[in-house]
C-alpha cells in the first residue's frame, strides 16, 4: 500500500511569512495527525482529526497555526505569520480504526524560519 | 497526563551486540499501549513494535523485543545482534487505549560500530 504523502519536503521561509503543508494519509485511515518535531526533540502532537472532525487541537496555537481535513482525506497545515521558533519537521500521519493500531508517518516538511 | 522518560541521550555500541535502550512511563490510565518507532537521518519515522498494558507476554518483532516491567513501568527496548543500518534515533511513545494518541520520549541516538 501506498505511504503518507507528504509535501513539500524542504522549505525556507522568512518570519513573518506564510506557509502551508500538505498531507495525503494512507487510503482508508481515518485518523490523521500533524506532529511538530524541533531539532533534538520527540515529535509533539499538534492536532488529530477523525474523519474531518478535529479530536484535538489543545497544543496547535491557534493565533498563527490552521489545519483543515475537508472531505475526510488530505489535510493541510497553515502557518500564519511564522516565527523563528516555529524552525521544525512538521509530520503527518495516519492510523487505522484497529484497537492500538500503530501510527504511521510520512517523511515530513522540514521548514526553516530565518 | 502522560509522560515518557527516555535518560539515555546517546548509545554507542559494537556491530553484533545486544543493545538495550531504556523507556520508562507515567500515565495514570488501566489501558495503554507501548509503541518504539526508529527514525534514521532521513528523517522518516518507523514503526518497530507495540506492547498492550494488558499482554502477558513480552512482544517481539524479529530481532526487536520488548522488555515490558508493568509493576516498574518500564518498556525498555531489546535489539539483538545489531547491525550498522540500527544506527538511528529510537523513540519510545504511549497511548490511552482507543485514543489513538501518541506522546513521545525525547528520544535515544544508537550509533553502532563496525
Amino acid at each position: 500500500e501506498a505511504g503518507v504523502a507528504q509535501s513539500p519536503r524542504y522549505k525556507i521561509i522568512e518570519k513573518r511569512q506564510s506557509v502551508a503543508f500538505w498531507c495525503n494519509p494512507i487510503s482508508g485511515h481515518a485518523t490523521l495527525y500533524w506532529y511538530q518535531q524541533i531539532l533534538g526533540q520527540g515529535p509533539k502532537l499538534l492536532i488529530q482529526f477523525q474523519n474531518n472532525g478535529v479530536v484535538d487541537d489543545s497544543q496547535l496555537p491557534k493565533d498563527r497555526f490552521s489545519a483543515e481535513r475537508l472531505k475526510g482525506v488530505d489535510s493541510t497545515l497553515k502557518i500564519q505569520p511564522a516565527k523563528l521558533e516555529d524552525s521544525a519537521v512538521y509530520l503527518c500521519a495516519s492510523a487505522g480504526g484497529m484497537y492500538n493500531s500503530p501510527l504511521h508517518f510520512g517523511n515530513g516538511t522540514r521548514l526553516t524560519v530565518t | 497526563a502522560q509522560k515518557i522518560t527516555q535518560t539515555q541521550p546517546g548509545m554507542f555500541v559494537q556491530e553484533k551486540e545486544a543493545v538495550t535502550l531504556d523507556c520508562t512511563y507515567d500515565t495514570s490510565d488501566q489501558s495503554y499501549g507501548l509503541f518504539w518507532y526508529k527514525q534514521p537521518s532521513s528523517g522518516e519515522m518507523i514503526f518497530l513494535i507495540y506492547q498492550g498494558s494488558y499482554d502477558e507476554q513480552n512482544a517481539t518483532e524479529g530481532r526487536y523485543s520488548l522488555n515490558f516491567q508493568k509493576a516498574r513501568k518500564s518498556a525498555n527496548l531489546v535489539i539483538s545482534a545489531s547491525q550498522l543500518g540500527d544506527s538511528a534515533m529510537y523513540f519510545c511513545a504511549i497511548a490511552t487505549t482507543g485514543a489513538q494518541k501518541l506522546v513521545f520520549g525525547q528520544g535515544t541516538r544508537l550509533t553502532i560500530n563496525p
